[in-house]
């Protein structure tokens, strides 16, 4: 069972290049999101799609761009990289968005910016 | 505003005994849902209990029993016979019903199994 798969596990991108992190799910989930881990805190809500053809923002948008490219792919993207965005991101899904939904997670890449 | 507090941020336990990490919450939402996950050093977020507000009976899944006291907003995580391999972050996170998109996480617990 994949579940939900990241691509690259680990990355380092200098100060201004750009990436794209890679998410993908084949439990036929309409809803994925991208978030950020740093140390000490709790997951924060980058960028969501409620369903295929929809993106939102969440919590902490700047610096990132989203492409939901079906119902199984959401691929987040750093334009232009910086050290602040040094962090450990997740891709996660669930079956909608009722509080009910349970969301699944992937296993995460590690981003160092320098 | 969703807020969720974890005010441990480390605990110890023997092997086999029971533990409780705690976890409290604030919403204005009536219907909501709270969530506990399992991170260990490897890193991925494990999905390990879920309870709804409108539940009456606290949840179980296996070892995990969430406490879930609606009164008093709180929904600890009770862990019973603790293994080696229950050494772990564990964050408490709650969606609530008119914000369903976006999950609040707390800070974690770190607990550390002692054998």
């Amino acid at each position: 069972n994949a579940g939900v798969t990241q691509t690259p596990k680990f990355q380092v991108l200098k100060t201004g290049q750009s990436m794209t992190l890679q998410c993908a799910q084949d439990m036929n989930h309409n809803s994925m999101y991208w978030y950020r881990q740093d140390p000490g805190m709790g997951l924060r809500l980058i960028y969501y799609s409620a369903s295929e053809g929809t993106t939102d923002k969440g919590e902490v948008p700047n610096g990132y761009n989203v492409s939901r490219l079906n119902k199984r792919e959401f691929s987040l993207r750093l334009e232009s990289a910086a050290p602040s965005q040094t962090s450990v991101y997740f891709c996660a899904s669930s079956n909608g968005l009722l509080a009910t939904n349970i969301q699944y997670f992937g296993a995460g890449t590690r981003l160092s910016v320098l | 505003a969703q807020k969720i507090t974890q005010t441990q941020p480390g605990m110890f336990v023997q092997e086999k005994e029971a533990v409780t990490l705690d976890c409290t919450y604030d919403t204005s939402d009536p219907s909501y849902g709270l969530f506990w996950y399992k991170q260990p050093s490897s890193g991925e977020m494990i999905f390990l209990i879920y309870q709804g507000s409108y539940d009456q009976q606290n949840a179980t899944e296996g070892r995990y029993s969430l406490n879930f006291q609606k009164a008093r907003k709180s929904a600890n995580l009770v862990i019973s016979a603790s293994q080696l391999g229950d050494s772990a972050m564990y964050f408490c996170a709650m969606r609530g019903g008119n914000t369903g998109n976006q999950f609040y996480f707390g800070t974690g617990t770190s607990l550390t199994v002692i054998p």
